[in-house]
């Protein structure tokens, strides 16, 4: 199975609360990622981790959190959406040892009103 | 930080027509060049990737790109496209393959 599923696929949330994305993947990827994708923009990286590592971009750090409970499932977590991050989010992985390409899921579209 | 920039957000041509999709991207370092495509309500998938070698690399269902490191670009090639082809097209870039910058996508539409 080479697929990455995400959940939900659209998901709605009120200014100010929390919201929390899964992605997991059973590619046994060492790597695995969060993009934001917005419309005429290209795929951002929020950030990704590498084994249990964490790296997070610069300029989106404190905005977004993640955990990865173990090698197959990744979450991104917002603690107090604002209507900027309405957005997709894609999830996506990969593994740096075997040299493999980046697999996507198909997105979570979020909508914050 | 790498940067991708795609020219064109938008190329029209008829089935069977050829077509080259461009890509420019800046970074001084080894890097890995990538295409991925996304038809409409599907999740990005990948066409091919460039890290060493022949600059000239084959991809799924006909698709090439040539890498060329005097230009900075890794243009992506179909010498005879099918209205299947019609999707949104992304160029990535990373170093030590873990960071990937996608551009903007260009658009292909594909008449019959």
């Amino acid at each position: 199975d080479t697929t990455v599923k995400q959940n939900p696929r659209y998901k709605l949330a009120r200014v100010g609360k929390p919201v929390n994305l899964i992605c997991s993947q059973t590619m046994n990827h060492d790597t695995m990622y969060w993009y934001q994708k917005k419309p005429n923009q290209a795929p951002k990286l929020l950030l990704f981790y590498y084994d249990k590592i964490l790296n997070r971009e610069a300029d989106t750090f404190e905005k977004f959190q993640s955990s990865r409970p173990n090698n197959s499932f990744c979450s991104l977590y917002i603690g107090s959406a604002g209507l900027e991050y309405s957005a997709m989010y894609l999830c996506a992985s990969s593994s740096r040892v075997a040299n493999t390409e980046v697999f996507f899921g198909k997105g979570t579209r979020l909508t914050v009103v | 930080t790498q940067t991708v920039s795609q020219s064109d957000a938008h190329v029209t041509v008829f089935e069977g027509d050829s077509v080259e999709l461009r890509c420019n991207y800046s970074y001084g370092g080894s890097i890995y060049l990538s295409w991925y495509i996304q038809h409409h309500g599907r999740g990005l998938q990948f066409l091919l990737k460039y890290y060493s070698g022949n600059p000239v690399v084959q991809g799924v269902n006909g698709f090439e790109a040539e890498f060329s490191k005097s230009d900075s670009s890794f243009h992506l090639r179909k010498a005879s496209v099918h209205w299947s082809d019609s999707a949104v097209y992304f160029c990535a870039v990373s170093a030590g393959y873990q960071n990937f910058y996608f551009g903007k996508g260009t658009s292909l539409t594909v008449i019959p």
